[in-house]
């Protein structure tokens, strides 16, 4: 089964809009992290945005929040007043406790496209 | 923030030779880093996790033999690709970690693009 999901495989977006890109995931692990990334053409692997399994408040940075509803297993990003630059591919991860090894497994991502 | 740093970022070579990339943690120690392979418009996938002095843990489905990982010091791991064929050209990426906690103190490096002729 797929640990992390992502539905969404491309979206346009207005810019100056807000988006909202979708991610659910499965673990019976209690301790696990939650991620975003933004991979740019180039290929880096951007930090955006980390939740932990037990953060009773949702993660927020700058334009990015993640809404995190740990009973239905999801945690979605927020990118509010997007802007052409972020135009990229946008990867879900989730990381469970040592005893999956610590590893962060990634979802099959989102490739947003701003349009001006 | 740390940085992670990846040699070389593209490199072409013929089928049948090695390939070596390297992936350095530049400020800071990393006893853990990961490799992963990604193919065009694909995930990542995790190939094999790499820890400092002791052999690398390779995912279901990866060759051992194939990809050699070392990660002989704190700051160093590398993978080399041996004899490398056309179906292995991919983008490579490492990351590092900093410290044990499951918390976000894990870094990318920019990435290797390998094409094989």
């Amino acid at each position: 089964a797929q640990k992390i999901t992502q539905t969404q495989p491309g979206m346009f977006v207005q810019e100056k809009e807000a988006v909202t890109l979708d991610c659910t995931y499965d673990t019976s692990d209690p301790s696990y992290g939650l991620f975003w990334y933004k991979q740019p053409s180039s290929g880096e692997m951007i930090f955006l945005i980390y939740q932990g399994s037990y953060d009773q408040q949702n993660a927020t940075e700058g334009r990015y929040s993640l809404n995190f509803q740990k009973a239905r297993k999801s945690a979605n990003l927020v990118i509010s007043a997007s802007q052409l630059g972020d135009s990229a591919m946008y990867f879900c991860a989730m990381r469970e406790g040592p005893a999956a090894g610590n590893k962060l497994t990634f979802g099959g991502g989102t490739r947003v496209l701003v349009k001006p | 923030g740390a940085v992670v740093s990846q040699h070389p970022s593209w490199v072409i070579c013929k089928s049948g030779t090695s390939v070596k990339i390297e992936c350095r943690s530049l400020d800071f120690q990393a006893t853990t880093m990961f490799w992963y392979r990604q193919f065009p418009k694909q995930s990542l996938m995790l190939m094999a996790t790499s820890n400092e002095g002791s052999k690398a843990t390779y995912e279901q489905g990866v060759e051992k033999d194939k990809f050699l990982i070392n990660h002989a010091s704190l700051t160093l791991s590398t993978l080399t690709v041996t004899s490398a064929h056309p179906e292995d050209s991919s983008f490579y990426i490492c990351s590092a970690r900093a410290g044990l906690a499951i918390t976000g103190e894990l870094f990318f490096g920019e990435g290797s693009r390998l094409t094989v002729l």
